[in-house]
């Protein structure tokens, strides 16, 4: 159990509609991270926070929008969804420090029909 | 522009033998290189990491070797064992110029030990 908890496991949801992603990091850690897994690719990188800032952001589509909130967890949302939004969606965790390894949750099975 | 690839998607090999995976990469402000674990139905966990200013680190079973000159990295895994299966992501980052935001992951590669 690496600590950090996402809900919820699997959705499924039609084109169009509009779906939030939360995440709750590991107890201390202050920087939350998104990541987008596709069918055959590696991890996306989308978006970071740290400290309820966004700190860094990678391939993520205008879309999709992310935030953390004062108690530190994070909810992805994802709007006017597309079948090629369908994805495993992972939050991770780390103190927020350089060369840190990052802590994942199980991830997210967004399945858009 | 695939900055870091594993050109393997899948590896075989027999339990107790010897498993190297494989990842090349393309960016030369690289610094610090990771290897991730990943089971079904679970997320990645961290494995073993080494800093440029090394050529290999080693932690138990796994070793990570690194070819600066080559832009090539290797896990190690001897001797392999059936708990071993999953899928193994290399990531990279420039660590020196940013946090863990700029992690680049590989495709990732499946190992199978077969008992």
């Amino acid at each position: 159990d690496s600590g950090v908890t996402q809900t919820p496991k699997h959705l499924i949801t039609a084109t169009g509609q509009r779906v939030t992603l939360r995440c709750s990091p590991r107890s201390g850690d202050l920087s939350v991270y998104w990541y987008q897994q596709s069918l055959d690719q590696g991890l996306q990188f989308l978006i970071q926070y740290y400290n309820g800032e966004e700190r860094a952001k990678g391939n993520i589509l205008e879309r999709f929008s992310a935030q953390q909130f004062p108690d530190l967890h994070s909810e992805l949302n994802l709007s006017s969804l597309e079948l090629g939004d369908s994805a495993l969606y992972f939050c991770a965790s780390s103190v927020g420090g350089l060369n840190e390894k990052l802590f994942f949750g199980s991830g997210t099975q967004l399945s858009v029909l | 522009d695939q900055q870091v690839k594993q050109n393997s998607p899948s590896l075989s090999v027999q339990e107790g033998r010897i498993s190297i995976l494989n990842c090349d990469y393309t960016n030369s402000m690289f610094d610090y290189f990771l290897w991730y674990k990943k089971y079904p139905a679970e997320g990645p966990t961290f494995l073993i990491s080494i800093s440029s200013i090394k050529d290999k680190n080693e932690d138990g079973r796994f070793t990570v070797f690194l070819n600066k000159s080559a832009k090539h990295l290797s896990l190690h895994i001897v001797p392999s064992q059936p708990g071993d299966s999953a899928v193994y992501f290399c990531a990279a980052s420039s660590g020196t110029q940013g946090g863990s935001e700029k992690l680049v992951f590989g495709k990732g590669t499946k190992l199978t030990v077969n008992p």
